[in-house]
């Protein structure tokens, strides 16, 4: 059974750019949350995906937008990028109603 | 705000030590708390905690969650180098479970 899969696992990008990330939830998972992780911090939550909508909303700007797809899969998508949106970005699944979420292995985002 | 906190930030300890991590929380709408172990990248489920004074066991790792004074501590006896990691502890908030972290605790175990 795979967990949740992300990808890509690397990206350099340059400010002003903007980039897609993809998570696969982990079989059977119909949420997607996303989270943002800078150095030294825990994650921060980004939105929530349910039903291919966005179900909640953490403190981030519009430039952060995302999708879930039928197949629950999901994607980040992040416009005009910033220096401060270095991080790692964390895809988490889980159950709809339930609260023990499973996180994938991230993607480390350096913007220059 | 949603709130979570956790201490110590840093600790090192020599193996064979018995270790605990706290995490104390301020929030509104509670329904669960989550430890996380993060090594590299993926934070690795630990435990799932939703009723006070129930002690989740697994192996040399407890938990137990007091939901009167707001606050759940993580045990690690016998540690070993391989217990090195970042714990976090989350609070799963509203009917969507939305996790607030804290800061989480950088634990080393030196042999």
């Amino acid at each position: 059974d795979a967990g949740v899969t992300q990808s890509p696992t690397h990206l350099i990008k340059t400010r002003g750019q903007q980039v897609t990330l993809r998570c696969s939830p982990k079989s059977g998972h119909d949420t997607v949350s996303w989270y943002q992780q800078a150095l030294g911090q825990g994650p921060q939550f980004i939105f929530q995906y349910y039903e291919e909508e966005e179900r909640q909303r953490g403190n981030f700007p519009d430039r952060f937008s995302g999708h879930q797809f039928p197949n629950y899969s999901s994607e980040l998508n992040v416009n005009a990028l910033l220096l401060g949106d270095s991080a790692l970005y964390l895809c988490a699944s889980s159950f709809a109603g339930t609260a023990e979420a499973f996180f994938g292995q991230g993607t480390r985002l350096t913007v220059v | 705000e949603d709130k979570v906190v956790q201490s110590p930030l840093s600790l090192v300890v020599h193996e064979g030590d018995t270790v605990t991590l706290n995490c104390s929380y301020e929030v509104t709408n509670f329904r669960s708390l989550l430890w996380y172990k993060q090594e590299k990248k993926a934070p690795t489920f630990l435990f799932m905690l939703t009723s006070s004074g129930i002690e989740k066991k697994s192996g040399r790792l407890s938990s137990i969650l007091d939901k009167k004074e707001l606050f759940s501590i993580l045990n690690i006896t016998a540690t070993q180098t391989g217990d090195s990691a970042v714990y976090l502890c989350a609070v799963g908030v509203g009917s969507n479970y939305k996790l607030t972290f804290g800061k989480g605790t950088l634990l080393t175990v030196n042999p």
